[in-house]
Formats: C-alpha cells, sequence, structure tokens
C-alpha cells in the first residue's frame, strides 16, 4: 500500500498569514493527489484535485502543488474560516486509495 | 444540487451485521463511481470500498476485505454497504462520497454526505 504522510501534524498560524501543508507519497503517484479540508462534525470537503486543479467554488488563496512523491498545499492569506483540519488523499492505480493522517490548522 | 443522505448506522454487537445506505440526488447517479470513507472517532479519513457506476468492479481496503460488501442500486439512486463479522476497531462514522474523475484516472470525491455513525461494542 501507499503510505501518505503529512507534516506538520499540527500548525499554529494568525490571520493573513501564508500557510504550506506538505504531503509525501512512499512512491511515486505521478499527480494523483487531492486536498481536503474537515471543520468539526462536519464531512470533508474536496479544495484540490489531480495535485494542482482547484474545485469549483473553493476561492483562489488555496493552490496545490507537485508531483511524484512531494506535494504541497499552500494557502495564500489565512481567513478565519479556513481553521480546519486538512488532509491529502491519493487515488492511483486501482482502486486502494489512502489519506495522509491530517494536518491541523489552529488559531495563534 | 447534489445531495447524499446516509441512514442505518447504529449499535452493534461485535461480531454482529449491519446494513446502511446512501440516498443520491441531484446528479445521474448511474454515471458515477460511488465510496465509502469512515472516519474513527477523533482519528483521521480511511478509505473503506469503491463501486464503479455500474456495479460490476467493486474495490475494498484490506482491513474490511472479506467482510464488507458494497453494492448500489441504480434503479433507486442508492448505494449500500454490508458489514459482517464487524469488530471494535470498525467503529467509526462512515461517509458516503461521490466519485469524479472515474474517466481520466484523476479520481477524487467531489460531495459527501453527512456521515452515520456505526458503533460496534458489547
Amino acid at each position: 500500500d501507499i503510505q501518505m504522510t503529512q507534516s506538520p501534524s499540527s500548525l499554529s498560524a494568525s490571520v493573513g498569514d501564508r500557510v504550506t501543508i506538505t504531503c509525501r507519497a512512499s512512491q511515486s503517484i505521478r499527480s494523483y493527489l487531492n486536498w481536503y479540508q474537515q471543520k468539526p462534525g462536519k464531512a470533508p470537503k474536496l479544495l484540490i484535485y489531480a495535485a494542482s486543479g482547484l474545485q469549483s467554488g473553493v476561492p483562489s488563496r488555496f493552490s496545490g502543488s507537485g508531483s511524484g512523491t512531494d506535494f504541497t498545499l499552500n494557502i495564500s492569506s489565512l481567513q478565519p474560516e479556513d481553521f480546519a483540519t486538512y488532509y491529502c488523499h491519493q487515488s492511483h492505480g486501482s482502486p486502494q486509495d489512502t489519506f495522509g493522517q491530517g494536518t491541523k490548522l489552529e488559531i495563534k | 444540487e447534489v445531495q447524499l443522505v446516509e441512514s442505518g448506522g447504529g449499535l452493534v454487537q461485535p461480531g454482529g451485521s449491519l446494513r446502511f445506505s446512501c440516498a443520491a440526488s441531484g446528479f445521474t447517479f448511474s454515471s458515477f463511481a460511488m465510496s465509502w470513507v469512515r472516519q474513527a472517532p477523533g482519528k483521521g479519513l480511511e478509505w473503506v470500498s469503491t463501486i464503479s457506476g455500474s456495479g460490476a468492479s467493486a474495490y475494498y481496503a484490506d482491513s474490511v476485505k472479506g467482510r464488507f460488501t458494497i453494492s448500489r442500486d441504480n434503479s433507486k439512486d442508492t448505494l449500500y454497504m454490508q458489514m459482517n463479522s464487524l469488530r471494535v476497531e470498525d467503529t467509526a462514522v462512515y461517509y458516503c462520497a461521490k466519485g469524479e474523475g472515474w474517466n481520466s484516472g484523476y479520481r477524487r470525491f467531489d460531495y459527501w454526505g453527512q456521515g452515520t455513525l456505526v458503533t460496534v461494542s458489547s
């Protein structure tokens, strides 16, 4: 199975900050990488697909990059509603998808 | 508007069985793969199973293979999960999720239900 490792596991930041979350795959997954945001008690929400595609309706302050084994999610200017937990998700090959362990983004 | 509404979760004893469902609306159900993703209390997301739009192909995580069965009824726009031989570690919120990008290979879950809680406990 492909293992996904996110870093950091938690992060404190302030409104207006630029934030970067990274995700590393245990083997190459080309660009089969998605990012989700989850708020407490709610279902996850798709933000980025295929490593860098912005899902419809998602603010442009969110962006993704990377390919192969190393990926990043960037939030250019944190807004109050962005404080949540973020997950990467690999969808390479025959469905045996895996998620990263999550990055909890908290208000400093 | 896409809507996914799960139902049928609950409390079940270890070794028991449970079946729950996800009613879909707002899109052509038979054209899209569907999946179940679970989240144990206080933990991260875990992919459980995916079924193709036609229902002809199904895929499972190793942790549930041989115990869980995913199915769908395209005439009713409904997804199902039959869970047998349940274990305490199967306790989780189970989300149904609509698949997108199946044909391109860039699969992702673009819509999610609100989740249904399954508790396995004696």
